[in-house]
This record gives structure tokens, sequence and C-alpha cells, in this order.
């Protein structure tokens, strides 16, 4: 079956430092990756939507420079929160889309800053 | 850009009744709703997902669509102490392939 891994699960980083996080599509090609990170408030918001050969798009408050985002193949991404601070603590979420339309979530990476 | 309400913001349920949750898009091209449960501090897992008109029922779990109506509704019949959770609604434009998720419904089933 089509199965979406995230990795890793959960990761503390001093404030100031970079993390990366990767998204592995499993059973399936991902012809797009939605970035999403779901604040302490608990609302989900899309960071960037990376759709294989074309440019990655971000959405407003969000940019290249704090997230950049790497999807090499059909099968992998990985975005990085560069110098994360408080504000960037929480649920990070892909969704990856297959063949004929459908999607698939990861479980998350879970971002604590201290 | 693609907004997706949710409805009611919270519920209060007792256990063994029926807990029902609406969403709703505003992407009149909307073509895939998905719903997911998250547990207080827990990764949201997907319950289901639909893309056709029609109801879907997967045990206690139903969901509606009405694509004219850009409108879903989750039902959890017989109700449980372990349905509490916030459950949250996403939706998808059509030719636009970005899921837009909505604010949430936080259920407490109560024994």
């Amino acid at each position: 079956g089509a199965l979406v891994y995230q990795y890793p699960r959960r990761t503390i980083c001093k404030s100031g430092t970079s993390m990366r996080m990767e998204c592995q599509a499993v059973g399936f090609q991902a012809t797009s990756v939605a970035w999403y990170r779901q604040s302490p408030q608990k609302t989900f918001e899309l960071i960037a939507l990376s759709t294989v050969n074309s440019a990655i798009k971000y959405e407003q408050n969000f940019t290249q420079e704090k997230f950049p985002i790497s999807h090499p193949n059909l099968s992998f991404s990985s975005m990085t929160v560069l110098n994360a601070y408080l504000e960037d603590r929480g649920l990070y979420l892909c969704g990856a889309r297959g063949q004929q339309d459908t999607q698939y979530f990861g479980p998350g990476t879970r971002l604590l800053v201290l | 850009q693609q907004k997706v309400q949710q409805s009611p913001e919270s519920l209060i349920v007792p256990e063994g009744g029926m807990a029902s949750l609406n969403c709703t898009s505003s992407d009149r091209n909307v073509d895939y709703f998905w719903w997911y449960r998250q547990h207080s501090g827990k990764s949201p897992k997907m319950l289901m997902s639909i893309f056709s008109n029609g109801e879907k029922e997967e045990g206690r779990f139903t969901v509606h669509l009405n694509k004219a109506s850009l409108h879903t509704s989750l039902h959890i019949r017989d109700s449980q102490p372990s349905d509490s959770a916030l459950y949250l609604c996403a939706a998808r434009g059509g030719g636009n392939y970005k899921p837009t998720f909505g604010k949430g419904t936080s259920l407490v089933v109560h024994p």
C-alpha cells in the first residue's frame, strides 16, 4: 500500500540552530509534496508546495531562506528549518500526491525549540 | 486562496450518542476531502477520505459529501470517550494540489 514516512518523529533543537526533516513516499511516486506546520494553537498552515520539475511555491509568511526544501526525486522530500526559534515549534506534516490525484499524509515531525 | 470552515468549534456529546461535525470549502472546484483525528499531543491520523458525492461508512464513522454545496460532514455513532479529540477536515481544490486544513472541531465524549 501507499505510505508516507516522516523522520524524525520528534526532535529538540536549541534556539538559533537548524534542523532538517524528511518525508519519504513508499509504494507510490510523489509528484508533489506539500509541507505544513501545525502551531500550538492547532491551526495547520501550508508552508510550501513542491512539485518535481517545477519551482517550489512558498505561501505568504514562509520563505525559502527560512525553510529550504529539497525534492530530488519522486519518493523523497526534505525541509530544513533554519535558525529555529520558539515560534517555529510545532508539528510539521508532509502531504504527498500520488498517481490518480490521491493524497497521503505522513505522521509528522514534532519540533521543540529550547 | 481556499478557506476551509469547520463547525462547531467544540462539541460535547454523551457516551453512546451521535456526534456530527461539519466542514465547508470556499473553493468551487474542491474535489477531495479528508477527515483526521488528533488526540492531544499526538499526530493526526486519517480517518476517512471522500471525493464522490454520497456517503461512505467505516465502522462507527460515516462521511457525507455534497459537492454542489462544497460540504462534507462526519458522523460518529455510539460515541466513546476514546473518540474525544480534535477532528480536522482538509480539502483540495480541483487542479490545485494544495490541501487546506480547517481549524478543527474539538470533540469531548463524556461518560
